[in-house]
């Protein structure tokens, strides 16, 4: 079955370093892979959506890379702040999976002062 | 401004209640969502409309129930058939499933048993 994988730990880091977020997933060709940031009792909010023929997307501070080989997306924040403290979700859309988004778990990222 | 916006934020249900969660958009998306988190269960899809008057069954439909009979309103009711609803329900929408699918989400509805 379709899987994503996303950190599970969460990712502490001290503020100004670079916060390296993973997505793996398995058994699945999409033909777009997104990211998402939630914070607590919220929605989640859309940041970056990378396709398949792209290899790196870039937004201000935010990177996101996508190896269909290895079936791996990273999400980079660089310079990071106390702000960028929440939880950072992955999704992956294939207009085959009769076009739902499949989603991972997200992991939490705490940049600390 | 445009967006979703989604009540009441809190809401209790009685056992044997149906409750109904509301979802408006004035994005003029055509597709919409309606999803279940659980502490660490990630996002659950419950059902989905791409158009008008349809809508399919998502991952998780059992208990649950909606409509959609205008572009911007997709109601979900939470039935007394749902034995377990005690958690937070997001709604989105999309400007349609056919293209990048990326979703725009409101604020969520946390639903609790009394």
């Amino acid at each position: 079955s379709q899987k994503i994988e996303q950190n599970s730990e969460a990712l502490n880091i001290q503020e100004g370093k670079t916060a390296t977020l993973t997505c793996n997933y398995t058994n699945y060709s999409p033909a777009y892979l997104q990211w998402y940031r939630q914070d607590p009792g919220r929605g989640p909010v859309f940041l970056l959506l990378i396709r398949e023929n792209e290899k790196e997307k870039r937004k201000e501070r935010l990177k996101v890379t996508f190896d269909t080989t290895l079936k791996q997306s990273l999400f980079h924040i660089t310079a990071s702040q106390p702000a960028d403290s929440a939880t950072y979700l992955c999704a992956l859309y294939n207009a085959g999976n009769n076009r739902k988004l499949i989603w991972g778990l997200g992991t939490s990222l705490a940049v600390n002062p | 401004d445009g967006g979703i916006t989604q009540s009441p934020k809190y809401l209790f249900r009685k056992e044997g209640q149906n409750v109904t969660l509301s979802c408006e958009q004035n994005l003029n998306h055509d597709a919409m969502y309606w999803y279940r988190q659980d502490p660490g269960q990630g996002l659950r899809l419950i059902y989905y409309s791409q158009i008008v008057n349809d809508f399919q069954k998502g991952d998780i439909a059992e208990g649950y129930s909606v409509s959609r009979e205008k572009k911007e309103s997709f109601p979900l009711t939470v039935t007394s058939a749902q034995k377990n609803p005690t958690a937070f329900y997001l709604c989105a929408s999309s400007i349609g499933s056919g293209t990048k699918n990326i979703q725009y989400f409101g604020a969520g509805t946390r639903l609790s048993v009394l």
